[in-house]
């Protein structure tokens, strides 16, 4: 299996753009996290998907934030506008069952917003 | 705030030393994981260990669990320059299915 998938693996944007992040989690994983970590606050949780389904957004930052997960192979991650604090490594990461067991987590997107 | 902390924040040794760290929760959990990260790299799973579970090993990786102080060590034996990363424990609050990570514990490791 090649893992979770991430892409861009790279972005550099300016001010106001939009920015959409991809994720392809492990095929049979029901469970798939949004993650995003800077130095300052860490690793923070932004949503959790199961089954395709949004059961917790309670740590996207705010409405700028949106993301999907049309089908179980892929989901995006979307910023609009894009502000310079938005600047961090967004993680995309995958489980089986309810999400409770080990996470795979992909290369992340290491985004900075000028 | 975190359900999980590390400690130390940073941890310098010798190759060959033993590397210990430290993690400390706030609410029962189902089980805690620690993983790996190394610069610029995602997180690595390293092992997991259930609430009724006092100790694991893999390798020469050893978890420990205690639930009465609601605490976790994980003690990397005979380290090497390679072990140098970034741990994070991770644990799941009793009646969630989401893993709460921790602040991460730096480890160098020098040749």
């Amino acid at each position: 299996d090649a893992g979770v998938i991430q892409s861009p693996r790279h972005e550099v944007t300016e001010m106001g753009q939009e920015v959409t992040l991809r994720c392809k989690p492990i095929s049979g994983h029901n469970s798939l996290f949004w993650y995003r970590q800077t130095m300052m606050r860490g690793l923070e949780l932004l949503i959790y998907f199961n089954n395709n389904v949004p059961i917790d957004d309670s740590g996207m930052p705010e409405d700028r934030f949106s993301a999907k997960m049309p089908n179980a192979s892929f989901s995006t991650l979307k910023i609009q506008p894009s502000e310079p604090r938005d600047s961090a490594v967004y993680f995309c990461a995958s489980s089986v069952g309810q999400g409770e067991e080990t996470q795979y987590f992909g290369p992340g997107t290491r985004l900075l917003v000028l | 705030s975190q359900q999980g902390e590390e400690d130390p924040q940073a941890l310098s040794i010798q190759e060959g030393e033993n590397a210990t760290m430290n993690c400390s929760y706030k609410t029962s959990i189902n089980n805690l994981q620690w993983y790996r990260q190394n610069s610029g790299r995602g997180l690595v799973h390293l092992i997991l260990i259930r609430s009724n579970e006092r100790e694991k090993h893999s390798g020469r990786l050893r978890v420990t669990l205690d639930t009465s102080k609601k605490s976790s060590s994980l003690l990397i034996t005979a380290s090497r320059a390679a072990d140098t990363a970034s741990y994070f424990c991770a644990s799941t609050p009793g009646g969630s299915y989401i893993p709460t990570f921790g602040r991460g514990t730096s480890l160098i490791v020098h040749p």
